[in-house]
């Protein structure tokens, strides 16, 4: 069974940029959740996306949005990036009910310049 | 709010050494409890967890046992391996679905030949 993919792995922007970056969950999960990691704040919430809605939230500004279309696959997107903004985003997927573990894919490497 | 506290590291040892981190956690309700290990380079993998009271999770030797009088989930190992060296983090999630997963900071293993 295939894992978790992201693309792009790694990817260079300037200030001001937007960005998107995507997510395809393992086959059969409909929960996709965005993660943000960074040194100094560690691993931070983005949001939640189940069966295309969103089902929770972290504390982020609105610069950061994702959707989740309906073969589970989701994207997130930046507008305005900002050099704090520079970190490692990780997506997990899993079955989405109470218990499911989720499986992480190995992330994209965003830095803004 | 809900939040987990892990010992800060970087912590090093010798091979078949014993391996405490300790975590703490601050949660309303009844927390599912994670430890997750990140090996350079990747994303997270689930490594054990506990979805209630007194439960040992356990896997490739490691041990956490969630303690409720303590709002504790201590990772343990008897004998680490060159091969354990990674970053370790303590996770919970409230709520009813897993999306949601609030992380400690992370702790450094070294382990020395």
């Amino acid at each position: 069974k295939a894992g978790v993919t992201q693309t792009p792995r790694y990817l260079i922007k300037t200030r001001g940029q937007q960005v998107t970056l995507s997510c395809s969950p393992i086959s059969g999960h409909r929960s996709v959740s965005w993660y943000q990691q960074t040194p100094g704040q560690g691993l931070q919430f983005l949001f939640e996306y189940f069966s295309e809605t969103q089902r929770n939230k972290g504390n982020f500004p609105g610069r950061f949005s994702g959707r989740q279309f309906s073969n589970s696959r989701s994207e997130m997107n930046v507008s305005t990036l900002e050099l704090g903004d520079s970190a490692l985003y990780l997506c997990a997927s899993s079955l989405g009910y109470a218990g499911n573990e989720q499986f992480f894919g190995p992330g994209t490497r965003l830095t803004v310049l | 709010g809900n939040s987990v506290t892990q010992m800060e590291g970087p912590v090093t040892l010798s091979e078949e050494a014993f391996l405490t981190i300790n975590c703490t956690y601050t949660a309303t309700g009844y927390p599912s409890l994670f430890w997750y290990v990140q090996y350079p380079g990747e994303g997270l993998q689930l490594l054990l967890k506990a979805t209630k009271a007194d439960d040992k999770g356990s896997n490739k030797g490691f041990e956490a046992t969630y303690r409720k009088e303590t709002t504790s989930f201590h990772l343990e190992k008897g004998s680490v391996q060159v091969s354990d060296s990674a970053v370790y983090f303590c996770a919970l999630s409230s709520g009813g679905s897993q999306g949601n997963l609030i992380f400690g900071k992370g702790t450094k293993l070294s382990v020395k030949p």
